[in-house]
Formats: C-alpha cells, structure tokens, sequence
C-alpha cells in the first residue's frame, strides 16, 4: 500500500526561529500534497494545497510568507514555519494524492510542533 | 455547499456492541466518501470508503452505508473493541486522484468500553 513519511514526528523550537517538516511519498508518485493543522479535539484544516512543480495554493487566512510549502518532486514535500511563535503550536499533518494510482489520499503521521 | 455534518461528537459503546456514526454532505458533485481513524498523536488512516454508485459497502467489522437521495452516509461498527477507541472522521471529495481537496467532518470521539 502507499507510504507517507513524515518527520520529525515532533519538534520543540524556540520563538522566533524556523522549522521544517518532511513528507515523502515512499512507494508512489505523489502529484499532490495537501497540509493540514489540527488543533486538539478539532477536525483537521486544510492550510494550503501543492502540485509538484507549482506554487502552493493556500486557504483563506493562512499566511503564505509563514507557512512556506515546497514540493519540488514526486516524492518530497516540505512545509517551513517561518519565524514559528507560540500560537503555531498544532499538530501538523500532510496527505498525498496521485493522479496515477488509485490509493487516493495517503497520510503522514503527523508532527507535533511546540514553540516555547 | 462544502460542508460535512458529522454525529455525534462523542459516542460510548460497551464492548461488542455496535457503534454507528452518521455524516451528511451538501455538494452533490462529491463522489468520494471515505471514514478515517485517527489515533492519539498520529495521522489519519484510512478505514475504508465508498463511491456513491453502491449502497453499501462492508470490510470485516466495518460497514458503510449510504443514501445518495438524503445525502448521508455511515459507518458502522459491529462487535465493537476497545482497541477501535479512537476518533473517527468522515470525508468527502470530488474524485480521490484528481488532486481535489478532502472535506472532513467533525469527527467523531468512539470510546469502547470493555
């Protein structure tokens, strides 16, 4: 079956400085990368969507030059919370999507960020 | 137009009883439905899905059904566990290979008593 992984599975920063989170497509293609932050006992909310090779298109209210999404290749995704405060503490997750597979979205396991 | 109703919040089951779930969509274009597991700490897993041309759909102890007319579907659990403890999303989209994006519900918080 397809295989997201994700890392670090958590992070503790302090304020102030940046994090970058991995997801890898392992076994597939991964044409599209969705992220999502997901706050205790909530749904998870979509932050921004990636096409490999385009610019991330990001959901309403959530700010791109913070949150910047890289997914240059098939396989590799990255979201980088810039200048990370204490009010970007979530967990943190990534899905992947292929055009040429029928996994349809496969999910990393997630990385819980802390910012102190 | 994107919603999905996801109920109840919250749902406690004794241990080989059933556990249902109910979730309700608006956008008649979603031809995706599909039921995540997600566990303390962890993404989502997929648990199974549905495609709006079957009724039903069963995978061992877990079953979906839905009603195209009412727009809802469910999920099922039979002989529930307590290692099914765990919250569940329901989802929908339009195709699951297009790229297009997943609407999730609520969730939905299974306690299963032993």
């Amino acid at each position: 079956g397809a295989v997201v992984s994700q890392h670090p599975s958590w992070v503790i920063c302090k304020s102030g400085t940046s994090v970058k989170i991995e997801c890898r497509s392992l076994d597939f293609q991964a044409t599209t990368m969705f992220w999502y932050r997901q706050f205790p006992k909530q749904s998870l909310m979509l932050m921004a969507t990636s096409n490999e090779g385009s610019k991330a298109t990001y959901e309403q209210g959530v700010e791109k030059d913070k949150f910047l999404i890289n997914h240059a290749s098939l396989t590799l995704s990255t979201l980088t919370v810039t200048s990370a405060h204490p009010e970007d503490s979530s967990f943190y997750i990534c899905s992947a999507s292929s055009r040429t597979s029928n996994y349809g979205y496969t999910f990393g396991s997630g990385t819980r960020l802390t910012v102190v | 137009q994107q919603q999905v109703k996801q109920s109840p919040q919250s749902l406690i089951v004794q241990k080989g009883g059933i556990s249902i779930i109910n979730c309700a969509y608006e956008n008649t274009a979603f031809d995706y439905f599909p039921w995540y597991q997600q566990f303390p700490g962890k993404g989502p897993a997929l648990l199974i899905a549905i495609r709006p041309d079957v009724s039903e759909k069963k995978e061992g102890r877990f079953t979906i059904s839905f009603n195209k007319s009412a727009k809802q579907f469910s999920l099922h659990i039979m002989d529930s566990q307590p290692g099914d403890s765990a919250t569940y999303f329901c989802a929908a989209s339009i195709g699951d290979t297009s790229g297009s994006r997943l609407t999730f519900g609520e969730g939905t918080q299974l306690t299963v008593n032993p």
